[in-house]
C-alpha cells in the first residue's frame, strides 16, 4: 500500500530553468510534508515543508505548494542549478491520533538532473 | 559537527552473522528513528524513540530486528542471524518532539554475502 508516490522517476531540466517534482498521496490523516534531497550514499537532506493547513511555502529558490483536495503537492526549484542534481523524496507525517503519527512515509523518489 | 552520526558507515557480513550499529542524534533531540532505504525506493520506517521509550515499531521489524536507546541519547540497533534480504542502507534521523522535521544521518550500507 503506497500511501505516497512519486510518479516520475527522473526529471531532466536545463540549467537556469524550473524544475517541477510532483508527488501524490492517499492517506487524508496526513498533516505535514517535507521534501528531502539525497545524493548517493548520504542520507537525505532536509529542504522544505508545508503544513496542512497552508498551500504554499516558499524559502529561496525552493517552492512548495500543496493542494489539498487533490492530495497533490509539487516542488518547483527556481533557477535550477547543476548542483541541485540528486535525488528528491516527498515524505509525508500523519497527524495526531493517526497510525502514522510521528513516523515519515516517503515516495520513491525522483532523480533531478539538471544540464550545464 | 553537531549533526547526526552513525556508525560503521559501512558493514559487509556473511549471512547468519549478527550485526549492529550505532546512532548518536542531535544532542538536545528526545526523538529518535530508524529507517531502511533499499535500492530504488524511499525510506522505509522501522522504529522509533522518545527519550528511551520505545514508542512505535513497524511490522517490517522481525522479531531478528532490535533497537534500544538505554540511557535516552544514542541508539543502536542489532540484526540477528542476517540474511541477504537485510542487504540496505540503515538510516536514523532525529528531532524534537513536538517539531516535524527530522534530521538524518549519513546511514549505515548493510551487504550481506
Amino acid at each position: 500500500d503506497q500511501q505516497v508516490k512519486q510518479n516520475s522517476p527522473s526529471l531532466s531540466v536545463q540549467e537556469g530553468r524550473i524544475s517541477i517534482l510532483n508527488c501524490d498521496y492517499t492517506n487524508s490523516m496526513f498533516d505535514y510534508f517535507l521534501w528531502y534531497k539525497k545524493y548517493p550514499a548520504e542520507g537525505p537532506t532536509f529542504l522544505i515543508s508545508i503544513s496542512s493547513i497552508k498551500d504554499k511555502n516558499e524559502d529561496g529558490r525552493f517552492t512548495v505548494f500543496l493542494n489539498k483536495s487533490a492530495k497533490h503537492l509539487s516542488l518547483h526549484i527556481v533557477p535550477s542549478q547543476p548542483g541541485d542534481s540528486a535525488v528528491y523524496f516527498c515524505a509525508a507525517r500523519g497527524g495526531a491520533g493517526g497510525t502514522s503519527y510521528g513516523k515519515l512515509t516517503f515516495g520513491q523518489g525522483t532523480i533531478l538532473t539538471v544540464h550545464p | 559537527d553537531t549533526g547526526v552520526s552513525q556508525d560503521p558507515r559501512h558493514k559487509i557480513t556473511k549471512r547468519g552473522q549478527n550485526v549492529t550499529f550505532r546512532c548518536d542524534p542531535i544532542s538536545e533531540h528526545n526523538r529518535l528513528y530508524w529507517y531502511r532505504q533499499t535500492l530504488g525506493q524511499g525510506p522505509e520506517f522501522l522504529t522509533y524513540f522518545q527519550n528511551e521509550a520505545q514508542l512505535e515499531k513497524s511490522r517490517l521489524l522481525s522479531d531478528r530486528f532490535s533497537a534500544e536507546r538505554p540511557k535516552g541519547s544514542f541508539s543502536t540497533l542489532e540484526i540477528q542471524r542476517t540474511e541477504q534480504g537485510d542487504s540496505a542502507m540503515y538510516l536514523c534521523a532525529s528531532s524534537l518532539a513536538g517539531q516535524e522535521t527530522q534530521y538524518f544521518g549519513p546511514g549505515t550500507r548493510l551487504l550481506v554475502l
